[in-house]
């Protein structure tokens, strides 16, 4: 069965604080896509990156970082130098294996950043 | 372009009450489906469509029922309102590319519908 858990339920940093954001998942797949998304106090879901299976470099996008490691079957998610912007819950998901548009997210991250 | 739309926001029923969460895109998207946010426990999948008159359950989908008459519209009925289904509701619809390329899998979410069953 396909899964992803992030242990992670709440963290909380102070401001420039680098943060990391643990994600683990299953899947027995051989090609799987793995996403994650931030949800800010304000509700919506955002879209932040999405990684294939197949492709192992890391990425960064200006503060952010995204460590995909499939020997671990880890897909964490770094902030550097954080902000108080950056408060919202963060969620990974993973895209099921079936042709059907269905993403299976975990519980989700709640990351409070105090100035 | 207005991306996925839901409607109401917010609403507030009495348990036994039925009500409908409407949901439309105008991306042209082939998959839509309807989860529920609770807390702790993420995102969970309700129902899915993968086109126009193509249905299928997902991972609680008791209590819901849901049509797929056109490509922009999915709603999400609740038949009679029960206190578990207090929960913010998200629609979201992607399209699954044409194998060539610039595909990123991506979901689009509507604003969410934040429903309260008393």
């Amino acid at each position: 069965a396909q899964k992803v858990t992030q242990a992670q339920t709440e963290i909380s940093v102070v401001e420039k604080e680098d943060v990391t954001l643990d994600c683990v998942y299953e899947t027995r797949d051989t090609t799987y896509y793995l996403f994650w998304y931030k949800q800010p106090p304000s509700g919506e879901l955002v879209f932040l990156i999405r990684r294939n299976s197949f492709d192992e470099q890391n990425e960064i996008s200006g503060r952010y970082s995204w460590n995909f490691q499939k020997s671990t079957s880890s897909f964490n998610f770094t902030i550097t130098a954080s902000q108080v912007v950056d408060s919202a819950v963060y969620f990974c998901a993973l895209r099921d294996s079936g042709n059907t548009g269905k993403l299976i997210f975990g519980q989700g991250t709640t990351l409070q950043v105090k100035p | 372009n207005a991306g996925v739309t839901q409607t109401p926001k917010f609403q507030v029923l009495k348990t036994g009450q039925s009500m409908t969460l409407q949901c439309a895109q105008d991306m042209n998207h082939e998959y839509m489906s309807w989860y529920r946010q609770d807390p702790g426990m993420g995102l969970r999948l309700i129902h899915y469509s993968v086109g126009a008159g193509i249905t299928d359950q997902g991972e609680v989908p008791n209590g819901y029922n849901v049509s797929r008459s056109t490509t922009e519209d999915f709603p999400l009925r609740l038949l009679s309102a029960a206190p578990s289904q207090t929960s913010v509701y998200f629609c979201a619809s992607s399209w699954e590319g044409d194998g060539w390329g610039m595909w990123t899998g991506e979901l689009f979410f509507g604003e969410g519908s934040r429903l309260t069953v008393l």
